[in-house]
């Protein structure tokens, strides 16, 4: 079975300063996607940045930027420049390419963006 | 495009009340999840369906769960008769069928006393 592992229940970052979050994951596929997830007090699910893992290049969004390392399953995601906006619980996910398509969530990661 | 759509935003009902969720997808999707969030367990998915047809529902926690997609453009998830243990944030996402990409709805938080 899949897992997503996030190890830092909460974060915090002064604003403007970078910050990472972690997420290690198991999987025997060799085709998936990796996703981080934006929850904000408004509870609302927001796709921030996604990874093929056939694709060597990291991903980047804007301000957001991963850092995968597909043969240590680590999944990493930057945020440079923290604004207050980006205070939010962050889901690391993962889903098999062609498979059930069923998002495997870690526990999450609270930021808190210090002014 | 108005995104995903679920009704209501907050239900607050009895023990051993029906209790019914509603979801529009993004038009043109055709996959769609139900997923349900609480602290204990975290996001977890119930059941999805591609094409109107359930696919897996392998996480309906038990036979007072159920799911329906009478057409490509609406969703059900029943729960009869509701206990405060089901009392969670229930999200539904819609997708393009192996596109990788969710899209989430706001959720219907849902108390039951």
């Amino acid at each position: 079975a899949q897992t997503v592992t996030q190890s830092q229940p909460e974060m915090s970052v002064q604003e403007a300063e970078t910050v990472t979050l972690s997420c290690t994951y198991d999987t025997s596929e060799s085709d998936y996607y990796l996703f981080w997830y934006k929850q904000p007090p408004s509870r609302q699910m927001i796709l921030v940045i996604r990874q093929e893992a056939y694709k060597q290049q990291n991903a980047t969004e804007n301000r957001f930027s991963v850092n995968f390392q597909k043969a240590a399953k680590s999944f990493s995601l930057k945020i440079s420049d923290s604004q207050l906006g980006d205070a939010a619980m962050y889901f690391c996910a993962y889903l098999v390419l062609l498979g059930n398509e069923k998002l495997t969530f870690g526990t999450g990661t609270r930021l808190t963006i210090i002014p | 495009d108005a995104g995903v759509i679920q009704s209501p935003r907050h239900e607050v009902t009895e023990m051993g009340q029906e209790v019914t969720l509603r979801c529009k997808p993004i038009s043109g999707h055709n996959s769609l999840f139900w997923y349900r969030q609480t602290m204990m367990r975290g996001l977890e998915l119930l059941i999805y369906f591609n094409n109107n047809v359930p696919i897996d529902d392998s996480g309906m926690p038990e036979d007072r769960f159920s799911a329906k997609m009478p057409n490509a453009s609406f969703s059900t998830l029943k729960i009869q008769p509701s206990e405060p243990r089901d009392s969670a944030v229930y999200f539904c996402a819609s997708s393009l069928h192996h596109s990788g990409e969710q899209y989430f709805g706001p959720g219907t938080r849902l108390t039951v006393t």
